[in-house]
């Protein structure tokens, strides 16, 4: 079964621009998580989604957003990038809302010059 | 929201055991002990998880203790491929009956040959 997998794998944009990350979560797994990792604050959460619908969200502003297809694939969008934006996104899935495992893809590397 | 705290590195020789101990005072009686790892240049693994009880997997032990306040994940051979950060978890369940996971700034493990 293949694992999660994240495009692109790495990305430049400049301060202004935005962006968008996708997500294919594990066949079968209907709920994808984004979590920004960075050397100053470490791993965050930044959201989850369930049956197109985001069921959870963490301390970030609304610049950050995303959304769920049907087939539970997943994309994150990013606007009016910031310097302090670069970091690696990652996408998790797990097999439920309430999934005791996650099961986390390779990550987005972002560079915002 | 409850955090934890861990060591920010250990070593450990190879083929000896590793007790790798994680802090977590404000722990709610709902929220479930996650230990993920994290390889270099990819997303963390999961590794074991527990509520009360001590937990054994092929990975892994996890003890916990019965205030619950502190944990520890005990690898019982090192090998030189576990060399990676361990994240101690929480996967926190908020009155709205959401979960999220908080991650703590992990210890990075290194394994001496």
């Amino acid at each position: 079964k293949a694992g999660v997998t994240q495009t692109p794998r790495y990305l430049i944009k400049t301060r202004g621009q935005q962006v968008t990350l996708s997500c294919s979560p594990i066949s079968g797994h209907r709920s994808v998580s984004w979590y920004q990792q960075t050397p100053g604050q470490g791993l965050q959460f930044l959201f989850e989604y369930f049956s197109e619908t985001q069921r959870n969200k963490g301390n970030f502003p609304g610049r950050f957003s995303g959304r769920q297809f049907s087939n539970s694939r997943s994309e994150m969008n990013v606007s009016t990038l910031e310097l302090g934006d670069s970091a690696l996104y990652l996408c998790a899935s797990s097999l439920l809302l309430r999934g005791e495992t996650q099961y986390f893809g390779p990550g987005t590397r972002l560079l915002v010059l | 929201d409850a955090k934890t705290t861990q060591p920010n590195s250990m070593e450990s020789n190879e083929e000896e055991p590793v007790h790798l101990p994680c802090n977590h005072s404000t722990i709610s009686g709902t929220d479930y002990i996650h230990w993920y790892r994290q390889l270099p240049s990819q997303g963390p693994e999961y590794v074991i998880h527990g509520l009360t009880s001590n937990v054994n997997n092929r990975m892994a032990s996890l003890a916990i203790a019965e205030d619950r306040k502190s944990s520890t994940l005990i690898l019982h051979r090192a090998t030189l491929r576990d060399a990676a950060v361990y994240y101690c978890i929480l996967r926190h369940r908020s009155y709205s009956g959401t979960y999220k996971y908080i991650f703590g700034t992990g210890t990075r493990l290194k394994v001496l040959a």
